[in-house]
């Protein structure tokens, strides 16, 4: 069975320090992977996609980056964060034929202070 | 504007009654629906998959896609406690790029009430 795990659960940081979440999956190899980014109560915004190990686009521009550095690894970055980046950023997977559904996991909580 | 649309914005319905939300899409490009459902501090999980007119049952829980109005609705029947979170209605097309890019409405709160 296929697991996916994000790290860290929360996160309280400050404003203009650096931020890194990441997240693993287990038991499926190559899949599609992406960030999403809700707000408290809100709906999900899709971030970064990935289709395979070292290829990440982006898909809006909130000054967050991705990587890809292995099959199995999602990472979300950035250098400064800023107060709008407070949310809950959830990671997920799918098959690469798929029509839709994906398989996210717990999230991480970020508070930006 | 959001391309994908949910009412109402919250709902309580008692302990075995029925639900019923809504969601409209304005692009006509989307084939795939789908509704997920998200308990508190929890990632969204998909509930089911609705492709072709008509109506999908599973179980408790119905879907009904109205693709001349673009038209997604789900029913629970028997409402449960544990049915109470946050339900998504999304929406995709074909996929560009290796990107199957959801769309997702903004929710409707599921309250029910024992």
């Amino acid at each position: 069975a296929q697991t996916i795990h994000q790290w860290p659960v929360a996160e309280i940081k400050a404003v203009g320090s650096p931020l890194s979440l990441g997240c693993t999956i287990k038991g499926k190899s190559s899949p599609n992977l992406y960030w999403y980014w809700q707000a408290t109560g809100g709906t999900l915004q899709q971030l970064f996609y990935s289709i395979t190990v070292g290829q990440v686009e982006s898909v809006v521009q909130l000054n967050l980056s991705a990587s890809r550095p292995k099959d199995d690894q999602f990472i979300l970055s950035t250098e400064k964060l800023l107060l709008s980046h407070s949310g809950f950023y959830l990671c997920a997977w799918s098959y690469v034929a798929n029509t839709g559904q994906l398989y996210f996991g717990e999230g991480s909580k970020l508070t930006v202070l | 504007q959001q391309k994908v649309q949910q009412s109402p914005e919250s709902l309580s319905v008692p302990e075995g009654g029925m639900a019923s939300l809504n969601c409209t899409s304005s692009d006509r490009n989307f084939q795939y629906f789908w509704w997920y459902r998200q308990h508190s501090g929890e990632g969204p999980k998909a509930l089911m998959s609705i492709f072709s007119d008509g109506d999908k049952k599973e179980g408790r829980f119905t879907a009904h896609l109205n693709k001349a109005s673009l038209h997604v609705s789900l029913h629970i029947r028997d409402s449960q406690p544990s049915d109470s979170a946050l339900y998504f209605c999304a929406a995709s097309g074909m996929a560009t790029g290796g990107n199957n890019k959801l769309t997702f409405g903004q929710g409707t709160v599921l309250s029910v009430i024992p």
